[in-house]
C-alpha cells in the first residue's frame, strides 16, 4: 500500500509569499492529483500530473516520479488562497482508487 | 452544469437505523467512489466502482454496502450504523473505467452523526 506524506501540515504566510507544498510517496504511481479544499468543505481538483509540470493561473504543480515526489507552488498568494491542499496517488493501474495524504492546512493573511 | 450531487448533506441518525446516502453524477462517468474524512486520518476510500454492476472494496468498507445498478448513481448504505460512522462523506466520479488517472469531480459531502 502506498504511503503519502505531505509537509508541512500547517503553513501560514503573509498575502504575496511564495508557497511551497510538498508531497512524497512511496510505491510507484501512474498519477498525482492535487485537491483543494475550501473552508466550507468543498473539494475541487487543481491538477492531475503524471510527468512533468504543469500550470494553471498562479499554481504550479511538479512532479519527479524518479524520487516519488511532487510539489505544488502558488505565486503571489492571496487570502482566498487559503485552503486545505490535498495530494492523492494513482498506484499501479488505477484500479485500486486513490490514497491521499493528510492535507497541509494553508493560511494566508492579509 | 457537470456536476455530482449527494443527499442528504447533512443526516443525524441513532445507532442502527439503516440509512442511504446517495450519490449522482451526469458526466457519464464509468468510475465512482465513496470516500470518508477524518480529523487526523484524512481522506480515505470506502468502496469504488469501474462499472454498472462492478463494484469493490477501498481501504475501510466495513459497516458499509454499495450497489451500481445505473451509470450515473451510486449510493452508500449503512445497514446498522454505528457512531464511529460520524464522519463527512464525499462522492466521487471520474470518466475512465478502472482508473483513476483522470480529473476527480467531487460531491459537497454528506455530514452523518450517528448517535
Amino acid at each position: 500500500k502506498n504511503e503519502v506524506e505531505q509537509s508541512p501540515q500547517n503553513l501560514t504566510a503573509q498575502e504575496g509569499e511564495f508557497i511551497t507544498i510538498n508531497c512524497s510517496y512511496s510505491v510507484g504511481i501512474s498519477a498525482l492529483h492535487w485537491l483543494q479544499q475550501h473552508p466550507g468543505g468543498g473539494i475541487v481538483s487543481l491538477f492531475m500530473l503524471s510527468s512533468g509540470k504543469k500550470k494553471h493561473g498562479r499554481l504550479i504543480a511538479t512532479i519527479n516520479i524518479q524520487e516519488k515526489h511532487s510539489s505544488l507552488h502558488i505565486t503571489a498568494s492571496h487570502p482566498r488562497d487559503s485552503a486545505v491542499y490535498i495530494c492523492a496517488v494513482v498506484s499501479g493501474g488505477g484500479a485500486d482508487g486513490l490514497t491521499f495524504g493528510k492535507g497541509t492546512h494553508l493560511i494566508i493573511q492579509p | 452544469e457537470a456536476q455530482v450531487t449527494q443527499n442528504p448533506r447533512y443526516l443525524i441518525t441513532v445507532t442502527g437505523k439503516k440509512l442511504t446516502v446517495t450519490c449522482s453524477q451526469n458526466m457519464n462517468h464509468e468510475y465512482m467512489s465513496w470516500y470518508r474524512q477524518d480529523p487526523g486520518l484524512g481522506l480515505r476510500q470506502i468502496y469504488y466502482s469501474m462499472n454498472v454492476e462492478v463494484t469493490d472494496k477501498g481501504d475501510v468498507p466495513e459497516g458499509y454496502k454499495v450497489s451500481r445498478k445505473e451509470k450515473r448513481n451510486f449510493p452508500l448504505i449503512l445497514e446498522s450504523p454505528s457512531p464511529n460512522q460520524t464522519s463527512l462523506y464525499f462522492c466521487a466520479s471520474s470518466p475512465r473505467p478502472g482508473q483513476a488517472t483522470y480529473e476527480q469531480y467531487f460531491g459537497p459531502g454528506t455530514r452523518l452523526t450517528v448517535t
